[in-house]
């Protein structure tokens, strides 16, 4: 089965740095690879997500980038602030059920603290 | 809104105890996973379900069983608890062809086991 492998597990930058996380993935045949953020407390809620057919994706402050080739994924963050301080988990989707996504397969999640 | 729900919130039972961990959900999503969480291991994927006659194992089902009772409802079972199935779970959904891919998560069951 797939196996996602994510580092750091603990990140501390201060506020206005970049962060990056980094994430590898085992199966050639995972196609979906979203990040999760995990408030102190609440839920994991879906950030940012990318496919297989795409390099790189934006969302104002957030980015993620995809290598194929060497099967791994990375988010990153820029000009941090303390609210992003949280547990961010990286996942890889492989086909199941006649679709292109089924199960997600996480990452051992990366605490990242955005000191004032 | 339309949420994911679970029931109960907090547990702290005994070893050997037989714990129910309820899902329910009104999104009308076809798909549900059970998920463990554990600090430095993530989340891993116990059990999940495309449909209501649809159970299938994940990663780590050993010491559970899940029941499917209808396209809302998705329940873990711990037949006879023990003190390492100690974790908070997370009941997740997703829609079915018509998805992006995105699990939308209930808030979570802790759950202690002494």
């Amino acid at each position: 089965g797939e196996n996602v492998e994510q580092h750091p597990s603990t990140l501390s930058v201060q506020e206005g740095d970049s962060a990056v996380i980094k994430c590898t993935y085992s199966d050639s045949a995972s196609n979906y690879f979203p990040w999760y953020k995990q408030e102190l407390g609440k839920r994991p809620q879906l950030i940012i997500d990318i496919r297989s057919n795409v390099g790189e994706k934006k969302d104002q402050r957030i980015a993620v980038t995809l290598n194929k080739t060497a099967k791994h994924f990375s988010l990153h963050i820029t000009e941090t602030q303390p609210e992003d301080s949280a547990v961010y988990f990286c996942a890889a989707s492989t086909p199941l059920g006649g679709t292109s996504y089924g199960k997600l397969t996480f990452g051992q999640g990366t605490i990242l603290t955005v000191h004032p | 809104d339309a949420d994911v729900t679970q029931t109960p919130r907090n547990r702290i039972t005994k070893t050997g105890k037989r714990i129910m961990l309820e899902c329910s959900q009104t999104k009308g999503h076809d798909r549900m996973y059970w998920y463990r969480q554990d600090p430095g291991l993530g989340l891993r994927l116990i059990y999940y379900s495309f449909d209501v006659k649809d159970i299938n194992k994940g990663e780590i089902s050993d010491g559970y069983s899940v029941s499917r009772q209808a396209q809302a409802k998705f329940s873990l079972s711990l037949e006879s608890a023990i003190p390492n199935q100690t974790a908070l779970y997370f009941c997740a959904t997703a829609p079915g062809t018509s998805g992006r891919g995105e699990l939308f998560f209930g808030e979570g069951s802790r759950l202690t086991v002494l």
